[in-house]
Parts: structure tokens; C-alpha cells; sequence
């Protein structure tokens, strides 16, 4: 079957560093992305990992092992409007899957 | 990356009537996609959209409850049809386009359906 896990909630203060853990199986790969969603509105795209290894995007990187079938999202320097849901989502031929989300919330 | 213009945003409807959802992007895209998000959870596919061919529907998603329609490259449409309080969702349409990195998903900006 094909399966995401994420952690459903996360905690973290302003201006620390969070790591949020993605565990796929799927019956293809083709890519696994990371997708920020605040309350109410539509997923906005984060990063894209095809191959192994860490993507940096300034505050954000993302990690992903194949091999492993592992992924996370880092996020530093925390700030209080990056709580929201994040999402990993895993492609497959030309179908996504999407995790259920893990809910942070940034605390002062 | 592709913007993708839906509406309506939001809207409350009689249980029994069915609402028409529209998506349209400012590009070409082969396939368009159709999701449900329950309050509190993820994404869940309902159907793809292929243009000049039917939708694809997945499990528990049958066309006579989830018409679409893709008459071009640009434009999509997904009615709820003989709607009941249970199908109180948000739905977005997304597009993978070559405009977004990883060749990633667009998404709408939601419809919020209340259903009474």
C-alpha cells in the first residue's frame, strides 16, 4: 500500500530550529515535495527533493534518503508566522500523494 | 510558477442542490486535479482531469456524484452534485505545471462548501 507519516503537532519557540520528519511508502518515485499551509488558505510550494541529499532554500532546507524512503523539512530562525501545517507529498508517476500534515506552532 | 484563479470561494448551499466549481490557469497544463480537504486533514484526490478524455476518478469518487469537465488546456470544472451535509469540505484544483520547480503542483485557492 502507500502510506506518509509525519508527526501530527509540533512546538517550537521564535528564532529556534525545528526539524519535521516525513516516512513514505509508495509504489513509485518520482520526487517528494514539501508544502506550507496556513489556516484557510491553499498549499504554497516549499522544496523539491528528486535526488538524495539536502536542498537549502534560505531558512528552509529539506532532506530526503530514497533509500531510506525519509524525508525532512528544517526550518531555522524560527518566526511566529511560519506556524501553519506542512505537508510532504510524495510523487509517483503522474499521481501525488499527500501526508496528513504536521500543525506547528511557533510560540514567543 | 502558474497562477490558478477558482471560484467560488466559498459558498453555502441547500442539501440536495449542487454547485459548480471553477478553475482556470494563466497557462497550458496537460493535467489539472481535483482535491478534497476535510477539516483538519490532508489532501485527497478525487479525480484527474484530462483534457479531450474523462476524468479518472479515485476509490470512494464516482462521476455521477463528481461530474468534471475539461473542455481545454486552461480550464476545469467540478460539480458537486445532490449535495449532502456530509460533503462540506474545502476543494482546490491543482495544476503540475513546468513553470513550478520539481515540476510541482499549483494550487487554487480553495472553495469552502457549507452544506445545510
Amino acid at each position: 500500500g502507500q502510506n506518509i507519516d509525519q508527526p501530527t503537532e509540533m512546538t517550537a519557540t521564535e528564532g529556534a530550529i525545528v526539524q519535521i520528519n516525513c516516512t513514505y511508502q509508495t509504489s513509485g518515485f518520482n520526487g517528494l515535495f514539501w508544502y506550507q499551509q496556513h489556516a484557510g488558505e491553499a498549499p504554497t510550494f516549499l522544496s523539491y527533493n528528486v535526488l538524495d541529499g539536502l536542498e537549502e532554500k534560505g531558512r528552509f532546507s529539506s532532506f530526503l534518503s530514497r533509500s531510506k524512503g525519509y524525508s525532512y523539512l528544517l526550518l531555522k530562525e524560527l518566526q511566529m508566522k511560519d506556524s501553519a501545517s506542512y505537508l510532504c507529498a510524495v510523487t509517483g508517476g503522474f499521481k501525488t500523494i499527500f501526508g496528513a500534515g504536521t500543525r506547528l506552532f511557533v510560540k514567543a | 510558477s502558474a497562477v490558478i484563479s477558482q471560484k467560488p470561494s466559498r459558498d453555502i448551499c441547500q442539501r440536495g442542490t449542487s454547485l459548480t466549481i471553477q478553475c482556470q490557469v494563466d497557462s497550458q497544463v496537460t493535467m489539472m486535479f481535483w482535491y478534497r480537504q476535510q477539516p483538519g486533514q490532508s489532501l485527497t484526490l478525487i479525480a484527474t482531469a484530462n483534457q479531450g478524455s474523462e476524468a479518472t476518478y479515485e476509490s470512494g469518487f464516482v462521476i455521477d456524484k463528481f461530474p468534471i469537465s475539461r473542455p481545454n488546456l486552461t480550464f476545469s470544472t467540478l460539480t458537486v452534485s445532490n449535495m449532502s451535509p456530509e460533503d462540506s469540505s474545502i476543494y482546490l484544483c491543482s495544476a503540475r505545471t513546468e513553470k513550478a520547480e520539481g515540476y510541482g503542483y499549483t494550487f487554487g485557492s480553495g472553495t469552502r462548501l457549507t452544506v445545510v
